[in-house]
């Protein structure tokens, strides 16, 4: 595709929901990045694919965050049992080499009632 | 204290004038340097980056890194309207799987 895109792009869950994002990277990008974003802070890194292998995933808050990337394309950030501290916006970012130019999507915002 | 450090403003400016935004970092080893610009509900764009010291420039914009006082600068000259965005300065980190540390944005606003 042109760019990065992300779904839905506004998520609205009751605490306790289970919630799936999706990525879908520029075509041919080996690298995929997750990041969350609270209102008014930069992003922070949550984990990070080469192709279907999860090489990092040192961000990732706690165990309730889930990541995956089965065939090395797109990818979905699961989140369980959602807390109010889990409200932020969540980017995808994509890049052909290792990271020096990332495209990112627009971000899907999750918000925990 | 943070890895990269960045005023979040808002910084207001009437269109025309000669915008700085500035970061510092605590790293000596940090060598990609980047600067985003993200509008309102969008993902940030890359402006420009630049490797270890010196000045690089892309049109209005000019990108500028101390090493020796670990602080990063992004000018943008005749600033418009259309610049008006949140700035986030970026380290790139190569030793660490290439993540992006990001500071946490500075809300620009033009005036026209």
């Amino acid at each position: 595709g042109a760019g990065v895109s992300q779904s839905p792009r506004y998520k609205v869950a009751k605490r306790g929901q289970d919630v799936a994002l999706r990525c879908d990277p520029i075509s041919g990008h080996v690298s995929l990045f997750w990041y969350q974003q609270a209102l008014g802070q930069g992003p922070e890194f949550l984990t990070y694919f080469q192709n279907e292998a999860q090489l990092d995933k040192s961000g990732l808050p706690s165990d309730r965050f889930f990541a995956e990337r089965p065939e090395g394309s797109v990818s979905t950030l699961k989140i369980q049992r959602t807390q109010q501290e889990d409200s932020a916006v969540y980017l995808c970012a994509s890049s052909s080499r290792r990271g020096t130019e990332a495209f990112f999507g627009q971000g899907t915002r999750l918000t925990v009632v | 204290q943070k890895e990269v450090e960045q005023d979040p403003g808002p910084l207001s400016v009437p269109e025309g004038a000669i915008v700085s935004l500035n970061c510092t970092y605590s790293n000596s080893a940090f060598q990609y340097f980047m600067w985003y610009r993200q509008y309102s509900r969008k993902g940030p764009e890359l402006l420009m980056y630049t490797y270890s010291s010196g000045n690089k420039e892309d049109g209005r914009f000019t990108a500028q890194v101390d090493k020796s006082s670990k602080y990063i600068s992004l000018f943008i000259r005749d600033s418009q309207p259309s610049d008006s965005a949140t700035y986030l300065c970026a380290i790139l980190r190569m030793d660490s799987n290439y993540q992006l540390i990001w500071g946490a944005g500075t809300k620009l606003i033009i005036k026209p």
